[in-house]
């Protein structure tokens, strides 16, 4: 079945600790989107790829960085992670093809910062 | 600025039992797309509905059913006849246009309601 892959499901990091998530997906969709959701709150977007054009949302902390080296495959770099970062981080993917399309999500990634 | 308000924080309910989750809306836009998505405990967000601005007509999906009124910015989702399976947090949102011509589209969401199912 076509999806929308994270890996991994957990992960633990050391306050500072650099640690990077993923995202795969397989529906072939030009754009992938990363989501931050703390415990109890709504889904905040913190940036987007269209293709390789990078969209960064005003108010991300310089302390998130992306990668995306393909269409397949895209990355979420903290670099320095706080207490403050802990939270589910959600990957999601449309279609550019029509408009405001629905955004297929993945099962997230839950961080722990100790 | 666009905003999502979902004011019911967590509903319980018994199964077979009808609920309705409500949605309010602010946008300055036009032409705006609602959306409700679905987040069981696995974490999943799990599309449910879209509705463009232009289209009031309800729409009825099996047990779901989803009310839109532009008049009172409200777009609330009724689910008929409840089942444990639906337990779950449900989440409205709206999608702000600006990149690439509506290509891609930001989701402003509610702070969403977590429904409780009871056998």
């Amino acid at each position: 079945d076509a999806m929308v892959i994270q890996n991994p499901r957990y992960q633990v990091t050391q306050f500072g600790k650099p640690v990077t998530l993923s995202c795969s997906q397989t529906l072939n969709h030009n754009v992938m989107y990363w989501y931050q959701q703390k415990s109890s709150q709504a889904p905040k977007l913190l940036f987007h790829y269209y293709d390789k054009d990078f969209n960064n949302e005003a108010d991300t902390p310089d302390n998130f960085q992306s990668r995306r080296p393909n269409t397949s495959f895209c990355f979420l770099d903290i670099r320095s992670p706080g207490l403050g970062d802990a939270a589910m981080y959600l990957c999601a993917t449309s279609r550019p093809t029509g408009v405001h399309n629905e955004q297929f999500f993945g099962p997230g990634t839950r961080l722990t910062v100790l | 600025a666009q905003k999502v308000t979902q004011a019911q924080t967590e509903i319980s309910v018994v199964e077979k039992e009808d609920v309705t989750l409500d949605c309010v809306y602010e946008t300055r836009d036009t032409t705006y797309y609602l959306f409700w998505y679905k987040q069981p405990p696995s974490g999943e967000l799990v599309f449910l509905i879209r509705r463009n601005s232009f289209d009031e007509q309800n729409e009825i999906s099996g047990r779901y059913s989803w009310n839109f009124q532009k008049s009172t910015s409200s777009f609330n989702f009724t689910i008929t006849a409840s089942q444990v399976v639906d337990s779950a947090v449900y989440f409205c949102a709206l999608s702000e246009a600006g990149y690439y011509g509506g290509a891609t589209n930001k989701l402003i969401f509610g702070t969403g309601t977590l429904l409780a199912v009871q056998p």
